[in-house]
């Protein structure tokens, strides 16, 4: 079985400062791979970022990078310049089967900006 | 990526009725997922929607409970059958892209309300 921990139900940061969210995973599968997902109020999941389990090399989009540590099963989220607009639930995710199999999700670390 | 609409955004059901929710993609995708998430918590994965088979289910979900459809590969269908108040959640639907792609893409949702 699959499981996604992430241990930080709340985080709070000031506007145009950095975060990390923490996120930690167990799986058995040689190859998976990490999201993490952000849920506003609207409710529509959005897709952050993607980490390929074979990729030495951390993802990066725009404002959005992540700490992949494959050893330690760790997958944290930066986020830099934080905008009002990063305000939401985020969520780290975990699939195996080579990508075909469904996602196994944290519990979600709700992140406040501070302006 | 993937664009994805559900119908109903949201309704409210008698306990004891059944509800038939659908998704439909604007392409086709290799893989479809129904999800449920209860209220102010994370999202569970309830079965992989195959396209020309019966769906597979995770511990926990059953098909007479909610069984699901998939004509082809485009279009899914997740009924939630004598409803109880405990099936009250937010009901969303995934799909991945083409072949290849492993990353997934959410539907707006559907909440589900039941007196």
């Amino acid at each position: 079985a699959q499981t996604v921990t992430q241990s930080q139900p709340e985080m709070s940061v000031q506007e145009a400062e950095t975060v990390t969210l923490s996120c930690t995973y167990d799986t058995s599968e040689s190859d998976y791979y990490l999201f993490w997902y952000k849920q506003p109020p609207s409710r529509q999941m959005i897709l952050v970022i993607r980490q390929e389990a074979y990729k030495q090399q951390n993802a990066t989009e725009n404002r959005f990078s992540v700490n992949f540590q494959k050893a330690a099963k760790s997958f944290s989220l930066k986020i830099s310049d934080s905008q009002l607009g990063d305000a939401a639930m985020y969520f780290c995710a975990l699939t195996g089967g080579g990508g075909a199999d469904g996602l196994t999700f944290g519990k979600g670390t709700h992140l406040i900006i501070q302006p | 990526s993937a664009v994805i609409s559900q119908k109903p955004s949201r309704d409210i059901c008698q306990r004891g009725t059944s509800l038939t929710i659908q998704c439909q993609v604007d392409s086709q995708v290799t893989m479809m997922f129904w999800y449920r998430q209860q209220p102010g918590q994370s999202l569970t994965l309830i079965a992989t929607a195959n396209q020309g088979s019966e769906a597979t289910y995770e511990s926990g979900f059953v098909i007479d409970k909610f069984p699901i459809s998939r004509p082809n590969l485009t279009f899914s269908t997740l009924t939630v059958s004598n409803m109880s108040p405990e099936d009250s959640s937010i009901y969303l639907c995934s799909a991945t892209g083409t072949s290849g792609s492993y990353e997934q893409y959410f539907g707006p949702g559907t909440r589900l309300t039941v007196t």
